[in-house]
């Protein structure tokens, strides 16, 4: 079972600033089958990235996804203030999917 | 628009058992996979498993088998999901999520989840 490891546990940035938030996996995640999404309080988590680099319908162009095989990265280039919630990576296209732990983005 | 519309709140004793539905609208349901997915409060999001609504062929994590049984109505676009022998820490969110069967795809979109409290 392929592990993700996201990281920081929580990130505390202002608005305007930019995010950069970290996902590991323990093997090659083939196929950049790898996806991001966003969860804030009470809702369901909401796609921002598939393929570890397209953006996924409706998505602002401020949210970018990168990285290969192991290593992986969702930045937000400035910060707006309804971008202060949970953010999971996953692996897909296989089981078992897996999510990482999630990094937490509060302002500062 | 393509919407998952899953079925209300439960309380449940532990040894119980419950099932969820989601119903599917504005796609072809039997195209994608349905997934689910709980997060208990505070916590991360964990894959339970997936339905083929298509062919009704599953596949659970390892985590639930033996104790989950997902299942789909074609003729009105809705999966299930029963988890039996409840316990108290299954207390969760469970989300519905479909994804793509002809070629791998990430979960798009989410149903708004149902909360399963399991409480003596």
């Amino acid at each position: 079972e392929i592990v993700l490891t996201q990281s920081p546990g929580t990130l505390s940035l202002s608005p305007g600033e930019r995010a950069t938030l970290s996902c590991r996996a323990s093997q090659s995640v083939s196929s950049s089958y790898l996806a991001w999404y966003q969860q804030k309080p009470g809702q369901a988590p909401r796609l921002l990235i598939y393929g570890a680099s397209s953006r996924a319908t409706g998505i602002p162009d401020r949210f970018s996804g990168s990285g290969s095989g192991t290593d992986f990265t969702l930045t937000i280039s400035r910060l707006e203030p309804e971008d202060f919630a949970v953010y999971y990576c996953q692996r897909y296209g296989s089981s078992p999917y897996t999510f990482g732990q999630g990094t937490k983005l509060e302002i500062k | 628009q393509v919407q998952l519309a899953q079925s209300g709140a439960e309380v449940k004793k532990p040894g119980a058992s419950v099932k969820v539905s989601c119903k599917a609208s504005g796609y072809t349901f039997t195209g994608y996979y349905m997934h689910w997915v709980r997060q208990a409060p505070g916590q991360g999001l964990e894959w339970m498993g997936w339905i083929n609504p298509n062919s009704g062929g599953t596949n659970y994590a390892q985590k639930f088998q033996g104790r989950v049984t997902m299942t789909r109505d074609t003729s009105i676009s809705t999966a299930y999901m029963e988890l039996r022998r409840l316990r108290s820490d299954d207390t969760a969110v469970y989300y519905c999520a479909r994804e793509p069967i002809a070629v791998a795809g990430p979960f798009d979109p989410w149903g708004q989840g149902t909360l399963v409290t399991v409480s003596s």
